[in-house]
């Protein structure tokens, strides 16, 4: 069974203190690692795809990573915007199309 | 355009309402989903529509109809719910599998609520 998990659940950081979000998972075969980002009441907003070890893709103040066992989302200087839910996703070759696992999520919160 | 468009963002019902919940995208993809997400969980996937066909039933109970009635507009008819069916309901499109099936682009949700 596919698992994804998250650390930590809830992140507090002050505005410019950088740091990184982990989600380690189990699958039988990777078919691709997705982060979002979820504001409170709001659907999941699509971040970024990796597909092998290695790969590293960044968007602003976000940079995700991949290894074989997790992927890091690394915050640099994060600003109060940044506040949310960022949820991790895998899709398993061993599993149907179509299904995602997600993890659990961090929640982070970014003081001013 | 890129966006997904749910309505109602709400909606209160009793248990033996009949309601229903839509959805539309103008992106041309070609599999739309919904999602239950229940408050601090993570999204549920309970039915999947390729081109148009019901792909993907995650055993979901009957009193939940899915319906495609074409490759823009999603719906989910709602009967005689239960309380424990309130949660936040989600749709979302993405291309067919080609390995970018897991960029989901999401609509803002109807927030259900069962009396």
């Amino acid at each position: 069974e596919d698992q994804v998990t998250q650390s930590p659940e809830a992140l507090r950081l002050q505005e410019g203190e950088s740091s990184s979000l982990n989600c380690s998972y189990t699958v039988s075969g990777l078919r691709g690692l997705f982060w979002y980002r979820q504001d409170p009441g709001k659907g999941p907003e699509f971040l970024f795809t990796l597909y092998s070890a290695g790969e590293e893709k960044e968007k602003e103040r976000l940079k995700a990573t991949l290894t074989k066992k997790e992927s890091f989302l690394h915050i640099t200087a994060p600003k109060p915007e940044d506040s949310a839910t960022y949820l991790c996703a895998v899709a398993d070759s061993g599993a149907g199309s179509y299904q995602l696992t997600f993890g659990k999520g961090t929640k982070l919160s970014v003081i001013p | 355009d890129t966006e997904v468009t749910q309505t109602p963002k709400h909606l209160v019902m009793g248990m033996t309402n009949k309601k229903s919940l839509k959805c539309e995208q103008h992106m041309g993809h070609r599999a739309m989903y919904w999602y239950k997400q229940k408050a601090k969980k993570p999204p549920e996937l309970m039915f999947v529509y390729s081109y148009e066909k019901l792909s993907i039933n995650e055993s979901v109970p009957s009193r939940f109809s899915p319906e495609c009635p074409n490759s823009s507009l999603l719906n989910l008819h709602l009967h005689a719910l239960q309380p424990e069916d309130s949660a936040l309901y989600l749709c979302a499109s993405s291309q067919v599998p080609s390995g970018s099936e897991g960029e989901l682009f999401f609509g803002e949700g109807s927030r259900l609520t069962v009396l």
